[in-house]
């Protein structure tokens, strides 16, 4: 079964500042990976995904993600936090091979951003 | 681009009550997933659909639960009898069906069961 842990459950930056949201996965073949983000009242929306060939997935917003096999990690990255960067972001793994389709989510972090 | 919409937003309903939500897809798109998202917690899978039918249902999914997608376009989620451990927002989403595609995801439905 494949899981999903985001260790930090709320990371607080000052605007202009480096952002890294951590995302550790556990899938047995190579998995397609999210990364979504939640602003209060919205619906999920995707910021990138990666599903093959370059490891190192650009995103909208600024946003980046590197996925690194050897660590099980989808870590994401934003080189200068915005205040409107303030929500919460999940990362997910989705199955590959025949049963494609279902998400399995973290349980997200939410990004507070100080002026 | 209408997006994914859902009806209704908000739902409160006494315990043992009957609910219903829809969901329209994006119209070109086969699959319909259907998620929970309890406060705190990131959304959990509970069944999709490829067209009309049904291919997979979590075993969060009680008898309680029924998903439907007649006519492959619009989805409902009923719960019968609801439960205070039903409180939660329920979220659609839909994908053009091909692995590693993306799913699009609809506002959700709050659901408050008194």
């Amino acid at each position: 079964a494949q899981s999903v842990t985001q260790p930090d459950i709320h990371i607080t930056v000052s605007e202009g500042a480096s952002l890294e949201l951590r995302c550790n996965y556990s899938y047995g073949a190579t998995p397609y990976l999210f990364w979504y983000v939640q602003s209060p009242g919205q619906g999920l929306q995707l910021l990138l995904k990666y599903f093959s060939g370059d490891t190192l997935v650009q995103g909208i917003k600024g946003f980046e993600a590197e996925f690194k096999r050897s660590q099980s990690s989808f870590n994401l990255r934003k080189p200068s936090v915005h205040w409107s960067d303030a929500a919460e972001y999940f990362c997910a793994v989705g199955a590959g091979g025949t049963s494609y389709g279902k998400l399995t989510f973290g349980q997200g972090t939410i990004l507070t951003v100080h002026p | 681009d209408t997006g994914v919409s859902q009806d209704p937003r908000h739902k409160i309903t006494k315990r043992g009550q009957n609910v219903t939500f829809r969901c329209d897809p994006i119209s070109e798109h086969n699959r319909l997933y259907w998620y929970r998202q309890t406060l705190g917690q990131g959304p959990e899978f509970l069944t999709y659909f490829q067209n009309e039918a049904q291919l997979e249902k979590s075993r969060l999914l009680s008898d309680r639960f029924s998903a439907e997608r007649p006519k492959g376009s619009f989805s409902t989620l009923e719960i019968q009898r609801t439960e205070q451990g039903d409180s939660a927002m329920y979220l659609c989403a839909s994908s053009s069906g091909t692995a590693g595609d993306t799913q699009y995801f609809g506002p959700g439905t709050r659901l408050t069961v008194l």
